[in-house]
């Protein structure tokens, strides 16, 4: 599975959006973009996915660039219960022998008030 | 239920005992996956069932680590003669098919503290 770079670390006002950039430059062309987080003490939640388009659902949006090397998470009224580790995940939608996730480091996200 | 159930939610076990930690995934999720986390560190993956098919245990740290999984229900991870390294919150997922590109849902973690 192709590997993924994010921050360490962003700050975001509440109420503002929150725009949590993802560099996969080596991805594949049946890979999937996914993002989770994970709140304190509480295990890793879904948020969406992606393959080429753009895609938004209730909790976030999905820009995926043309060329597929990088995406970006947009929260867009953060509040202060979308203080997280956003992880931002590469890997194939289908295989036969494993289909595991691979999680980095992430990014923590804090959202003041 | 509703979502991937842990039990139990916490564990203190004393060094040299063993341990087993049950995670009860969502009805009709045919993957389950254990991870490990220990404090302030990433997710660790450690072991994952799919259906009938022989379990991906490439991640499991030692042989004092095994797991079970019954068809598509309950699964068991077990830990033989704990060591204080064992500390972490054990977390177990599912998903539905895999030929589909599912998110995963996770239950809260068993937290298990070795003293």
């Amino acid at each position: 599975d192709a590997k993924t770079t994010q921050p360490p670390s962003m700050d975001c006002a509440e109420g503002r959006a929150a725009n949590l950039p993802c560099n996969h430059s080596t991805i594949s062309g049946n890979e999937y973009v996914y993002w989770y987080r994970q709140i304190h003490s509480q295990g890793p939640q879904y948020i969406i996915h992606g393959l080429k388009n753009n895609e938004t659902n209730e909790m976030a949006s999905l820009i995926i660039t043309e060329d597929r090397k990088s995406s970006t998470l947009i929260l867009p009224h953060a509040t202060l219960r979308d203080t997280a580790v956003y992880y931002c995940i590469v890997r194939v939608a289908s295989s036969e022998y494993g289909n595991k996730l691979v999680f980095g480091a992430g990014t923590i996200l804090r959202v003041k008030s | 239920g509703a979502g991937v159930s842990q039990s139990p939610s916490n564990k203190v076990t004393e060094k040299g005992k063993d341990v087993e930690l049950r995670c009860d995934p969502i009805s009709g999720h045919t993957a389950l996956y254990w991870y490990r986390q220990r404090l302030g560190q990433g997710l660790e993956f450690l072991i994952y069932f799919q259906g009938n098919s022989a379990p991906d245990k490439s991640g499991l740290p030692s042989d004092r680590f095994s797991a079970e999984r019954t068809g598509e229900s309950v699964s068991t991870l077990t830990i033989q003669r704990t060591q204080q390294e064992d500390s972490a919150v054990y977390l177990c997922a599912s998903s539905p098919r895999r030929q589909a590109p599912y998110g995963y849902t996770f239950g809260s973690g068993t937290r298990l503290t070795v003293v």
